[in-house]
């Protein structure tokens, strides 16, 4: 089974400084990758997919990761944040065959940008 | 507008209670899940459907039961078996495939649960 590994917890920042989430996963076999968020409030919405090709993705909101095989990892950066980037993002994964789909999730990161 | 519609907002329920949570799609996905939401712990899977009769037990079913009558439709009863059922669930649904036809998961707005 497919696990995913989120290594910030918490992080708060000020506007305009960088961001970099971790995410790691642990799967043998292709996987999609995706960074989901949660602002205040609202649904869990995508916010970015890897599926192949070219491992830097960019999404909405000027969000981008990196997809590194080598070291099975999907990190998220933003160069520089805003207030509105606060809020809960999620990682996950989902096996691209030979498994059963389901997406797994990360524990979650909770960033918070002060004005 | 295609999307996933769950009822209701918040729910309360007395202990010793069952409690149904609804989750309807109009996407004409295959997939449906359950996804409990506590805070530090993320998205836990409770239970998955990929085809209409035919349901799997997640990472947390224990206290909880499902049912895939319908394509679009896959609700999820707390039972009173359930020892920690306050919390904020999930629905989501994905199309199945392999590939890059293998799409995200579409989630609805969530259904808070609490125990009085």
């Amino acid at each position: 089974a497919q696990s995913v590994s989120q290594h910030n917890h918490h992080v708060i920042l000020s506007e305009a400084a960088s961001l970099e989430l971790g995410c790691n996963y642990s799967y043998g076999g292709t996987v999609n990758l995706f960074w989901y968020v949660q602002y205040p409030g609202q649904h869990l919405q995508l916010l970015l997919k890897y599926f192949s090709g070219d491992p830097l993705v960019k999404g909405i909101k000027g969000f981008e990761a990196e997809f590194i095989k080598s070291k099975f990892s999907f990190n998220l950066r933003k160069p520089s944040v805003q207030w509105s980037d606060t809020a809960e993002y999620f990682c996950a994964v989902n096996p691209r065959a030979g498994g059963s789909y389901i997406p797994t999730f990360g524990r979650g990161t909770s960033l918070i940008v002060h004005p | 507008d295609g999307g996933i519609t769950q009822s209701p907002k918040y729910l309360f329920r007395k202990e010793g209670q069952n409690v149904t949570l609804s989750c309807e799609q109009n996407l004409n996905h295959d997939a449906m899940y359950w996804y409990r939401q506590d805070p530090g712990q993320g998205l836990r899977l409770i239970y998955y459907s990929q085809i209409v009769n035919d349901f799997q037990k997640g990472d947390i079913a224990e206290g909880y039961s499902v049912s895939r009558e319908k394509k679009e439709s896959f609700p999820l009863t707390v039972t009173s078996a359930q020892k920690n059922p306050t919390a904020f669930y999930l629905c989501a649904s994905s199309a199945l495939g392999q590939g890059e036809a293998n799409t995200e998961a579409f989630f609805g707005q969530g259904t808070r649960l609490t125990v009085v």
